[in-house]
C-alpha cells in the first residue's frame, strides 16, 4: 500500500531536549515537505527536500532541521524545542514526473513541549 | 502575508444542497492549485486540482473554477453528503522569486446537516 509514515503520532516533551520525528514514503518520491498546523494558521511549509541531498526552507524553519540522506527518508529534527513549536506536524511527499502536484500526507504527529 | 485565503473559517450545509468554498490568492505566479479535504485525527487527502491554464475542472461531485483575472478559485459540491464534513484546504504552487512555493489556505470547515 502506497504511504507516507510518521512516528511517534504523539510526543510530550520539555524544552531543550532535542527530538527528532522520523517520516518514510515508499512511493520513491522525489520531492519530501515538513509541514505544521495551527489553529487559524493553516499549513505552513517548515522546509521542503526536491531529492537525495536537496533541501531549502519553506516558510517557518526557525528552530527545525531536516536531513536527506536516503529518498525514502526526510525526518525533522527539533534541536532545542520551545513551547512555541507546540504544533500538528504533517510529512508529505510527491513524485516531480508529469504534471500532478498532488502531495501524499503522513498521519501526523502532534507534539507539545512544555 | 497570507497569499492565500480562505475567508469563511466554517460553512453549514443541508443534504443534497450545493456547497460552495472560496479561495482568493495574491501571486500571480501560482500555476496550479489544488483542494485538500482533511477528517479529524488524518493527513490531508487530495481532492481536486486545476492548472492556471484552464478554468474549471471536474470530478464527480467536485468540481472546481479558477477565475485569473480575479485570482480567485472556488470548490462546488454537488449534491452535498455528510459524508463530505470535514475540513477543506486550498492550495497553491508555482516558481516565486527562484522558489519552488507550495501555500496553504487556513482552512474552511464544512459541515453537511443530514
Amino acid at each position: 500500500e502506497a504511504q507516507v509514515t510518521q512516528n511517534p503520532r504523539y510526543l510530550i516533551t520539555v524544552t531543550g531536549k532535542k527530538l527528532t520525528v522520523t517520516c518514510s514514503q515508499n512511493m520513491n518520491h522525489e520531492y519530501m515537505s515538513w509541514y505544521r498546523q495551527d489553529p487559524g494558521l493553516g499549513l505552513r511549509q517548515i522546509y521542503y527536500s526536491m531529492n537525495v541531498e536537496v533541501t531549502d526552507k519553506g516558510d517557518v524553519p526557525e528552530g527545525y532541521k531536516v536531513s536527506r540522506k536516503e529518498k525514502r527518508n526526510f525526518p525533522l529534527i527539533l534541536e532545542s524545542p520551545s513551547p512555541n513549536q507546540t504544533s500538528l506536524y504533517f510529512c508529505a511527499s510527491r513524485g516531480l514526473a508529469g504534471a500532478n502536484y498532488e502531495q501524499y500526507f503522513g498521519p501526523g504527529t502532534r507534539l507539545t513541549v512544555t | 502575508d497570507q497569499q492565500v485565503k480562505q475567508n469563511s473559517p466554517s460553512l453549514s450545509v443541508q443534504e443534497g444542497r450545493i456547497s460552495i468554498l472560496n479561495c482568493d490568492y495574491t501571486n500571480s505566479m501560482f500555476d496550479y492549485f489544488l483542494w485538500y479535504k482533511k477528517y479529524p485525527a488524518e493527513g490531508p487527502t487530495f481532492l481536486i486540482s486545476i492548472s492556471s491554464i484552464k478554468d474549471k475542472n471536474e470530478d464527480g461531485r467536485f468540481t472546481v473554477f479558477l477565475n485569473k483575472s480575479a485570482k480567485h478559485l472556488s470548490l462546488h459540491i454537488v449534491p452535498s453528503q455528510p459524508g463530505d464534513s470535514a475540513v477543506y484546504f486550498c492550495a497553491a504552487s508555482g516558481l516565486v522569486s527562484g522558489t519552488y512555493k507550495y501555500i496553504f489556505g487556513t482552512g474552511t470547515r464544512l459541515k453537511v446537516l443530514a
